[in-house]
């Protein structure tokens, strides 16, 4: 069974970079793509990007100039890089497996509070 | 931002049936992607509960059904029950915003 961790630092501050790993245990990267979703404190949720681990991604046009995906399949983990944070940034984090020829997330991470401050 | 709409709430007594409405557009829903939903219990991550518009995974009770109909889709609860209090989200594919979720439906048990 598939399991995804997400860890990195609970705080930022704006203009900084935010930086995010999600571990998967219980399979390999090498089969899916890989997601990032975010949701603010007390709204809805976002989607981020995705990445393959073979490093195709595609990202959410309204977050493109900002973010970085990559993959590194010999520790089976999948990374974000957010830059120029702002506390609009504010989110949990979560990442989250997406099968090949399909466009559902299961499972998800348990996710991850980024705080962003000014 | 979302681009699939949603009702904020919807609320039902034990055993009635309720149904969640989510509303896109030509780009998305109505260009033939797919409809997800997911169920989000308070202070956990969403977990999907129906994919491909109506198929349901494995250990998802079956009164929980999707439908698709144009821009539109629906995710029917029948048999509520307590334990199925929690916000819902829909989920598609848009060609220009990528994938979309639905603003979100909380669900209350009375």
């Amino acid at each position: 069974q598939v399991q995804l961790q997400e860890s990195g630092p609970g705080l930022g501050k704006s203009s900084e970079t935010l930086s995010l790993t999600c571990t998967v245990s219980g399979g390999s990267i090498s089969d899916h793509y890989w997601t990032w979703i975010r949701q603010p404190p007390g709204k809805g949720l976002e989607w981020i990007g995705y990445i393959h681990y073979s490093g195709s991604t595609n990202y959410n046009p309204s977050l493109k100039s900002r973010v970085t995906m990559s993959a590194d399949t010999s520790k089976n983990q999948f990374s974000l890089r957010l830059n120029s944070v702002t506390a609009s940034d504010t989110a949990v984090y979560y990442c989250a497996r997406q099968a090949p020829n399909s466009n559902w997330f299961d499972p998800w991470g348990q996710g991850t509070l980024v705080t962003v401050s000014s | 931002q979302s681009v699939l709409t949603q009702p904020p709430s919807v609320s039902g007594a034990p055993g009635q049936r309720v149904t969640i409405s989510c509303t896109g557009s030509s780009s998305n829903i109505g260009a033939g992607y797919d409809v997800h939903w997911y169920q989000q219990l308070p202070g956990t991550a969403p977990k999907l509960l129906i994919y491909h518009n109506t198929n349901r995974p494995s250990g998802v009770p079956d009164r929980f059904s999707g439908s698709q109909s144009g821009t539109s889709a629906s995710l029917a609860i029948t048999g509520l029950q307590a334990e199925d209090e929690a916000d819902y989200y829909c989920q598609s594919y848009g060609r220009l915003s990528g994938y979309v979720f639905g603003t979100g439906t909380k669900v209350t048990v009375l």
